[in-house]
Parts: C-alpha cells; sequence; structure tokens
C-alpha cells in the first residue's frame, strides 16, 4: 500500500458500540490530522499530531478520542456517539518543518476515508 | 474565530469556457492557501497552492492569485474539460507549525460537454 491509507471503509454503528478508525502513512511524514466531512458542510479539522504530539483539538467532543502511537499510525476512538456524527471521517499526514511563515507549509495527502453511519 | 468564505456553492459552465471560483479568510495571519480537487467518491488531492510571499501563481490550465490587503484569493480554471467536474475546496493556514488548514464550504463545479 501506498500513500494513506484506512480503515474500515464503511461502518454502521449503533449509539452505545465503541469502534476504533485507523489511518496509516507510508509516507515517511511526521504529522497527522483527522477531519470530519458532512454533506453541505465544509472539511472540519478535528485533530492534529505533529511528531506524535496533539497539537491540535478543535473543541471535539470527549466521544471522540484520538491515538498516536507513532508518526506511521493514527487512530481514532469512538463510543456513544450520535447519529448527527454520521459522516466521512478522512486523516491526513504532511511533513512539517516545525519552523514558522510561508516557506513551513508542506502538502496535506488524504486518504480515502471512512463512512461512518451512527444508528 | 477564524473563517474562509467560499463562492459560489455551485458552478456549472460549458466546455471550454473559464471558470472562477473565490475565497476570502478572516485571519489576517493566514499565509499560505491551498485549493483542493474532490472527484465524487474520491479523497481530496492538492491541485494549487499558493504562499503570502506571491500574488499569482500559474500551473497550465489552472491559476491563483492572492490580494493579502483585501484578504482574498481566487482559483482560475482556463479551456474547462468534463473532467474539472468536482468539487473545489479552497484553505487558509497562518503561521505556524501546527498545519491547521481551515476550509472553505466547497464549490461543485460542473462542465457540460
Amino acid at each position: 500500500e501506498t500513500g494513506v491509507t484506512q480503515t474500515p471503509r464503511h461502518l454502521v454503528m449503533g449509539m452505545t458500540n465503541k469502534k476504533s478508525l485507523k489511518c496509516e502513512q507510508h509516507l515517511g511524514h511526521n504529522a497527522m490530522y483527522w477531519y470530519k466531512q458532512s454533506a453541505k458542510k465544509p472539511l472540519e479539522l478535528m485533530f492534529v499530531y505533529n511528531f506524535k504530539e496533539q497539537t491540535e483539538n478543535n473543541s471535539v467532543p470527549s466521544r471522540f478520542s484520538p491515538e498516536c502511537p507513532n508518526s506511521s499510525h493514527l487512530f481514532l476512538h469512538l463510543h456513544t456517539l450520535q447519529p448527527e456524527d454520521s459522516a466521512l471521517y478522512l486523516c491526513a499526514s504532511s511533513q512539517e518543518s516545525g519552523l514558522a511563515g510561508p516557506s513551513s507549509y508542506n502538502e496535506q495527502f488524504f486518504g480515502p476515508g471512512t463512512r461512518l453511519t451512527v444508528l | 474565530g477564524e473563517n474562509v468564505e467560499q463562492h459560489p456553492s455551485t458552478l456549472s459552465v460549458q466546455e471550454g469556457d473559464s471558470a472562477v471560483i473565490k475565497c476570502t479568510y478572516s485571519d489576517s495571519a493566514s499565509n499560505y492557501f491551498p485549493w483542493y480537487k474532490q472527484e465524487l467518491g474520491k479523497r481530496p488531492q492538492l491541485i494549487i497552492d499558493i504562499r503570502s510571499n506571491v500574488g499569482e501563481k500559474k500551473d497550465q490550465r489552472i491559476a491563483v492569485t492572492l490580494n493579502k490587503t483585501a484578504k482574498h484569493f481566487s482559483l482560475h480554471i482556463t479551456e474547462t474539460q468534463p473532467e474539472d467536474s468536482a468539487v473545489y475546496f479552497c484553505a487558509a493556514s497562518r503561521g505556524s507549525n501546527t498545519g491547521k488548514l481551515i476550509f472553505g464550504q466547497g464549490t461543485t463545479l460542473q462542465v457540460k460537454p
């Protein structure tokens, strides 16, 4: 596998279930991200991990719990979700220089996403 | 807070015509502006980006312009083709090392053959 992979691709769960989404990047990047994509809404950043450390939590409810055991893997643990959490969850990775300024940014590569349906 | 507004939400053009999508941002500290294309059922992919130290960038049929004073940037696609049909997202990021991108709402572009 190359690039950014995500499993599962589709997930249906009840509100009382516990499940996990997995993301793996094969690009040697040092930063990983979780985004939520709902219909009629922009891509919403959820979490950012830089060098395995969480550097951003965009006011995400505690029923979403991220985990980054190493720079290649990122998980999103789900529990007691609500129907409005149904969406496409996208993982992305990039190589960050750790510097500030316009020259520090590099392309974010997205995974194919997990289509989550909460019943 | 940080916000990116994107217009129009839908755009329909005839093959061969030009398409323009515009975005405005609220955070004056933003200095990186990528554009992503997302085809139906596929992942977003970067098509072009621009940094605050330049005003215009071109890559074949695609160009992006940036007006920092007015805090807006635009995507221009010339000689559109049916395969350009997709959802296009603009984004903005400020000068930090978190890689945090704020996305616009997306524009659904339809190119009619």
